[in-house]
């Protein structure tokens, strides 16, 4: 089992664009998460899908959402994209507790 | 809402010593207190969760309630330890599952 895998690895976008980032969870697992990590700053929660639904919202604004599909893997989407949206982009999957990590997808925006 | 505190940045130690990495949380209720560890060019992995109180390579953490702490502890440092140490809560209790993490703690173990 490779774990949860998420592609991207790394992206580069301008200001305005829009930007989908993949995962696929670690098998076994029904929930996902998504989390933002700015350089230097632990994960920050954005949301996380159960049962193909957002079951929990962070603090983010409505430009990113996200969806979960019948297999469990999940899509997070950033519209409008700002300077301040550059950073690693970590999916985590898990069935209850613990939840287990993925490598990431860097974003960079010009 | 709930928050994580780890107060060091980067905790340098030499080989054999004793390590405490510090982790203060606010919340009112029961959460659920994480370890995760990242070593060079590897994921984010879960070190030690305190429902579990078990000893992951030599490391222990106990919640202590009154003081809101979860510290992290090793009796001798190791060199392969080097890395950076992420405290975590979930309010499990409360049907939430989100992880709140600190800002993070670098270990660095000198030989």
């Amino acid at each position: 089992d490779a774990g949860v895998t998420q592609s991207p690895t790394h992206l580069i976008k301008t200001r305005g664009q829009q930007v989908t980032l993949r995962c696929s969870p670690k098998s076994g697992h029904d929930t996902v998460s998504w989390y933002q990590q700015a350089l230097g700053q632990g994960p920050q929660f954005i949301f996380q899908y159960y049962e193909e639904e957002e079951r929990q919202r962070g603090n983010f604004p409505d430009r990113f959402s996200g969806h979960q599909f019948p297999n469990y893997s999940s899509e997070l989407n950033v519209n409008a994209l700002l300077l301040g949206d550059s950073a690693l982009y970590l999916c985590a999957s898990s069935l209850g507790q613990p939840q287990h990590f993925g490598d990431g997808t860097r974003l960079s925006i010009l | 809402a709930q928050r994580v505190t780890q107060p060091e940045k980067l905790l340098s130690v030499f080989k054999g010593a004793p390590v405490e990495l510090k982790c203060n949380y606010s919340y009112s209720g029961s959460p659920e207190l994480f370890w995760y560890v990242q070593y060079s060019r590897q994921r984010l992995q879960l070190l030690l969760r305190h429902i579990s109180r078990e000893s992951i390579k030599g490391f222990t953490a106990d919640l202590n309630k009154g003081e809101t702490s979860f510290h992290l502890k090793k009796p001798f440092a190791q060199e392969e330890d080097s890395a950076m140490y992420y405290c975590a809560l979930s309010l499990t209790d409360t049907g939430r599952r989100a992880l709140t993490f600190g800002s993070g703690t670098r270990l660095q173990v000198q030989p």
